[in-house]
């Protein structure tokens, strides 16, 4: 079965830091773009970072840019999220996604998501 | 990276068409052809309907169809079912090699 299952959210105080991650099964991972998407509850998506097959490529919302940082590790089938310098509205539940061409949003597989919360 | 704007509701009744408007800029939805559109109900994951402008993944119903013309994509669903009751989200790449949604239309079905 194609699937994807996120880990690593909880709560965290503002300014610390979080490791997202998420395991691919089911198909052969390294053919395929991937993203981080968030959503809070009862709002919107928000696209946050995508990364091409290979890692070389990466893009991250302007909301992100210089304290996230996305990853992946071909040989495990794992995505990464590497949260910094946290912030109240980084509160969301973060779903990795599979892109099918790259870093395009046609995003075919989704996660059931991870809940990232951050306060004091 | 500005949200794409999209109507915040739109409604049909069973067996009508419908079309939800997703609008950007010539950085995005108009200077490429990289539109998708997603639908999520309620406390579910998305799931993707359209993508590269006008393409069906397989499994989806040819009720849904995409276009674009601008700076504006549109996705039109025909002969409204009641299952088609969802939030509906078009998602664009932008020039500065980024992704960025709009705010997602609630699609209800009278």
């Amino acid at each position: 079965e194609v699937q994807l299952v996120e880990s690593g959210g909880g709560v965290e105080r503002p300014g610390g830091s979080l490791r997202l991650s998420c395991a691919a099964s089911g198909f052969t991972f390294d053919d395929f773009g991937m993203s981080w998407v968030r959503q809070v509850p009862g709002k919107g998506l928000e696209w946050v970072s995508g990364i091409n097959w290979n890692g070389v490529s990466t893009g991250y919302a302007d909301s992100v840019k210089g304290r996230f940082t996305i990853s992946r590790d071909n040989a495990k089938n794992s995505l990464y999220l590497q949260m910094n310098s946290l912030r109240g509205e980084d509160t969301a539940l973060y779903h990795c996604a599979r892109d099918t061409l790259g870093i395009r949003g046609a995003f075919d597989i989704w996660g059931q998501g991870t809940m990232v919360t951050v306060s004091s | 990276q500005s949200a794409l704007t999209q109507p915040a509701s739109v409604s049909g009744s069973p067996g009508q068409s419908i079309t939800i408007s997703c609008t950007g800029t010539s950085s995005d939805v108009g200077g490429y052809d990289f539109v998708s559109w997603h639908q999520q109900h309620p406390d579910k994951a998305p799931r993707l309907m359209v993508y590269d402008v006008s393409y069906r993944p397989s499994g989806v119903s040819n009720r849904f169809s995409g276009s674009k013309s601008g700076n504006t994509a549109s996705l039109t669903i025909s002969g409204l079912q009641a299952e088609d009751e969802a939030t509906y989200y078009c998602i664009s790449y932008t020039r500065s090699a980024a992704l960025v949604f709009g705010g997602g239309t609630k699609l209800t079905v009278l």
